[in-house]
């Protein structure tokens, strides 16, 4: 069971705007930055948000993070056949001394 | 270009060791705490341990600790993870990975990610 609580799956078609969502507690999200990680199939995790709304120079403004009380949110507008991929929200826990994330989300691209 | 390249997994028995080791280049090692995060077969990513910049801090999950060790060698820009008394849940591709600070903690997240190195506890 992860510390942040993410939907399991996640589609769209080609254009559309997804969100997934990430659940937390006052202990990481709500008094933490927030990050996510993209995971193409058969690849290494790649930072795609960071400090819950900043893009690292090479990932599409396609992508947005945002953040309120415990709870973030990656939006990925625009919908790609690439953007198919294991998608993980992140986080400290200052209750755990540790880094937390959540369980992943898979987004299909219909 | 930043490249984080680990090696050192493999097959090993319960109970058995096995010292993982990340080559760092492209960047000045010494400068930016390291981790180590896992992805056991089909599951989700596990923060597992961290050190800092000068290796004089260190942090381990509760499912490694007492069993796990990170160093670092700066002059050798290299991370290692000896592990011991492993368990078939110890199963799991452990990626290297970079932090922008010299030190882990809150609002740490993993800039540069190696490929992964896969260790299997089996007999």
């Amino acid at each position: 069971q992860s510390v942040l609580t993410q939907p399991p799956s996640a589609s769209g078609t080609p254009g559309q705007r997804v969100t997934i969502s990430c659940s937390g507690s006052s202990s990481n999200i709500g008094s933490n930055a927030v990050n996510w990680y993209q995971q193409l199939p058969g690849a290494a995790p790649k930072l795609l948000i960071y400090s819950n709304n900043q893009r690292p120079s090479g990932v599409p403004d396609r992508f947005s993070g945002s953040k309120s009380g415990t709870s973030a949110s990656l939006a990925i507008s625009g919908l790609q056949s690439e953007d198919e991929a294991d998608y993980y929200c992140a986080a400290w826990d200052d209750s755990l001394n540790g880094g937390v994330f959540g369980g992943g989300t898979k987004l299909t691209v219909l | 270009e930043v490249q984080l390249v680990e090696s050192g997994g493999g097959l090993v028995q319960p109970g058995g060791s096995l010292r993982l080791s990340c080559s760092a280049s492209g960047f000045t090692f010494s400068s930016y705490a390291m981790h180590w995060v896992r992805q056991a077969p089909g599951k989700g990513l596990e923060y597992v341990s961290a050190i800092s910049s000068n290796g004089g801090s260190t942090y381990y999950a509760d499912s490694v600790k007492g069993r796990f060790i990170i160093s670092r060698d700066n002059s050798k820009n290299t991370l290692y993870f000896q592990m011991s008394s492993l368990r078939a849940e110890d199963t799991a591709v452990y990626y290297c990975v970079k932090v922008p600070f010299v030190n882990y903690g809150s609002g740490s997240y993993y800039d540069y990610w190696g490929q992964g190195t896969l260790v299997t506890v089996s007999s």
